[in-house]
């Protein structure tokens, strides 16, 4: 079966522009995480949902990140009045349950350059 | 607290040669999971194992094998007659059981090149 897919691969954007990233998870799969890696930086962990609903977003570094994720599968997170600092890559895992000892499956992610 | 240390930033050596990646970690408590991740230059993660903490077998899985050690806090990565297709970056991960969802706290990774 297809793995998790991200789209855009690859986003250029003025600052303070909004953008939207997207993740489709694996079928089945009902935990959906969002992690950002910055240039020589390990992964940074933003967000997760178990199914539709986010129960921790304490990793969202600003009130300008949001993220939905609507019937249980696409996820979207939206940058609001970007900023040069947010360039980075948004990498989108997906889980079968909602369990730590869970695999996560990993995107190819969105490279994303605030110009 | 949580953490995960990857010490070593950059490693070069030179194909054939073994390699070992060193994580250590920090946590406080008794039941959680260790994993080790692939990063090759596409960019997607690769899963490549998980151990839970009650599990001290070391294992070994082709070239890879991994040495977990509690009394160190310490979940060693060694490759045995390294290829360049290894080089990548790996990333040591540590989740917590009580923890709510599976956040995964990543270490900051370690550079491997393979020189031909």
């Amino acid at each position: 079966g297809a793995g998790v897919s991200q789209s855009p691969s690859n986003k250029v954007t003025e600052k303070g522009k909004d953008v939207e990233l997207r993740c489709d998870p694996i079928s089945g799969h009902t935990a959906l995480y969002w992690y950002r890696q910055s240039l020589g930086q390990g992964l940074e962990f933003l967000i997760y949902f178990q199914g539709n609903s986010a129960p921790d977003k304490s990793g969202l570094p600003s009130d300008r990140f949001s993220a939905e994720r609507t019937g249980g599968s696409v996820s979207t997170l939206t940058i609001q009045r970007t900023q040069q600092e947010d360039s980075a890559v948004y990498l989108c895992a997906s889980s079968p349950q909602w369990e730590a000892k869970n695999i996560q499956y990993f995107g190819a992610g969105t490279r994303l350059s605030v110009l | 607290a949580q953490k995960v240390t990857q010490a070593q930033t950059e490693i070069s050596v030179v194909e054939k040669e073994d390699v070992t990646l060193d994580c250590v970690y920090e946590t406080r408590d008794t039941t959680y999971y260790l994993f080790w991740y692939k990063q090759p230059p596409s960019g997607e993660l690769v899963f490549l194992i998980r151990r839970n903490s009650f599990d001290e077998q070391n294992e070994i899985s082709g070239r890879y094998s991994w040495n977990f050690q509690k009394s160190t806090s310490s979940f060693n990565f060694t490759i045995t007659a390294s290829q360049v297709v290894d080089s990548a970056v790996y990333f040591c991960a540590l989740s917590e059981a009580r923890i709510r969802g599976d956040k995964i706290i990543f270490g900051k990774g370690t550079r491997l090149h393979i020189l031909p």
